[in-house]
């Protein structure tokens, strides 16, 4: 079975901090690599999300993630994070051949100080 | 904004109660995905249907069930209500173009007593 797993439940830092959030997946075979992210009482939002190509997307506010297929693996990165990143952040995926559902990280939160 | 709406945004009902949940997906999209988040389960998908056909079940109990109208909005039906289904549900959409990309709506809060 696919599972997704991230492994900081609770991330703190600075402002200004570089960040970098872990992700791995377990499939075998070909999927879409998604980052949502959850601001504080609001809905998910698609961050970015990788399908194929460059293995290095970038996505809105700033963030971008690397897909390393060996390690499947798909880590999202920021070089300088800012107060308003203060949310959660999900890591999800669903195989090509799955009917389009996703399974999901069990998410990390992101707490910056100002 | 995704586009994707629901109702009603909070729900406070009590045990062996049933409820119905509502959600409009965007504009032309012909799928629409349900999830439920809640604190020890994380994030679960539930149910997906495409143009009035379910197509794709998750984790979802025998009391729940759903479905999708002609008009394409969708509604969950949660019965025999339990403490444990106290949760966060999501519905989602996402455009046949691009069914891989789902947009969510804000979700309905279910608080059962």
């Amino acid at each position: 079975a696919q599972s997704v797993s991230q492994h900081n439940h609770h991330v703190i830092l600075s402002e200004a901090a570089s960040l970098e959030l872990g992700c791995n997946y377990s499939y075998g075979g070909t999927v879409n690599l998604f980052w949502y992210v959850q601001y504080p009482g609001q809905h998910l939002q698609l961050l970015l999300k990788y399908f194929s190509g460059d293995p290095l997307v970038k996505g809105i506010k700033g963030f971008e993630a690397e897909f390393i297929k060996s390690k499947f693996s798909f880590n999202l990165r920021k070089p300088s994070v800012q107060w308003s990143d203060t949310a959660e952040y999900f890591c999800a995926v669903n195989a090509r051949d799955s009917n389009y559902q996703l399974i999901w990280g069990a998410g990390t939160k992101l707490i910056i100080k100002p | 904004d995704s586009g994707v709406t629901q109702t009603p945004k909070h729900l406070i009902t009590a045990t062996g109660q049933r409820v119905t949940l509502r959600c409009s997906p965007r504009s032309g999209d012909l799928s629409v995905y349900w999830y439920q988040q809640s604190l020890d389960q994380g994030l679960q998908f539930l149910i997906q249907y495409y143009n009035g056909e379910e197509r794709a079940k998750g984790n979802i109990l025998e009391r729940f069930s759903a479905q999708q109208f002609p008009d394409l909005h969708s509604e969950l039906n949660l019965s025999s209500l339990e403490l444990g289904d106290s949760a966060l549900y999501f519905c989602a959409s996402s455009a046949s173009r691009d069914r891989d990309t789902q947009y969510f709506g804000p979700g309905t809060r279910l608080t059962v007593l």
